[in-house]
């Protein structure tokens, strides 16, 4: 199995641009697909890019995901951020043996 | 629109059973793989199981493994997880997700359900 790891918090000014890494720890990132989810406090995760940068339907454009080969990771970007994007969000992949993996969450404040 | 509502959480006693559901609509139930992710209280999200949609795949995390049984009925368009010898360590709110390609793409998810384990 591998690990997905992500900063534990990052913050931005309303606005600006971030961007959230997700780090695998072995086999190649570019092996299985990356999903990203967003959590607002209090209410259940939303999907908002799949299979490493497509973005589920009605997610703004705001938000993109890629991979990296030369860092093993992923990123979700969000420009333009607003308020309303601060959340906690979760990276997620699939292992070979039929296994899902998340990341441990990153809290995004937009301050 | 796609739809997933669990149900069946509540307060069980350690080494009790509990079985959760979750009622799918606005989509073809049976040509899609599923997947139960669990919360515990302040901490991240949980891979639980998944099952393929014609139910020939069934996998399941490590702490779960020979505990916690999922299953479907594709006619009822409803998927299930039964959990016996339940542990303090389980209480979470559980989900239900959807999984667009059947290789761990999760694209919806449910509400949840809370299950907590407690004397």
């Amino acid at each position: 199995n591998f690990m997905l790891t992500q900063p534990h918090s990052v913050s931005e000014s309303p606005g600006e641009t971030i961007t959230i890494s997700c780090t695998r720890s072995s086999g190649s990132i570019a092996s299985n697909y990356v999903q990203w989810f967003q959590q607002r406090p209090g209410s259940a995760p939303t999907t908002v890019i799949y299979e490493d940068n497509q973005r589920l339907s009605g997610v703004p454009h705001r938000f993109s995901g890629s991979i990296d080969s030369s860092s093993n990771s992923a990123s979700l970007t969000i420009s333009g951020l607003k308020t309303e994007d601060e959340a906690d969000y979760y990276c997620q992949s699939y292992d070979s043996g039929n296994l899902r993996v998340f990341g441990g969450g990153t809290k995004l404040t937009v301050l | 629109e796609v739809q997933l509502v669990e149900s069946g959480g509540g307060l069980v006693k350690p080494g009790g059973s509990l079985r959760l559901s979750c009622a799918a609509s606005g989509f073809t139930f049976g040509s899609y793989s599923m997947d139960w992710v669990r919360q515990a209280p302040g901490k991240g999200l949980e891979w639980v199981s998944s099952i393929s949609s014609g139910s020939s795949y069934i996998n399941y995390a490590d702490p779960v493994r020979g505990r916690f049984t999922i299953s479907r009925d594709n006619a009822k368009n409803s998927l299930y997880l039964q959990m016996k010898s339940l542990r303090a360590e389980d209480t979470a709110v559980y989900f239900c997700a959807r999984e667009y390609s059947g290789y761990g793409d999760i694209d919806y998810w449910g509400q949840g359900t809370l299950v907590t384990v407690s004397s």
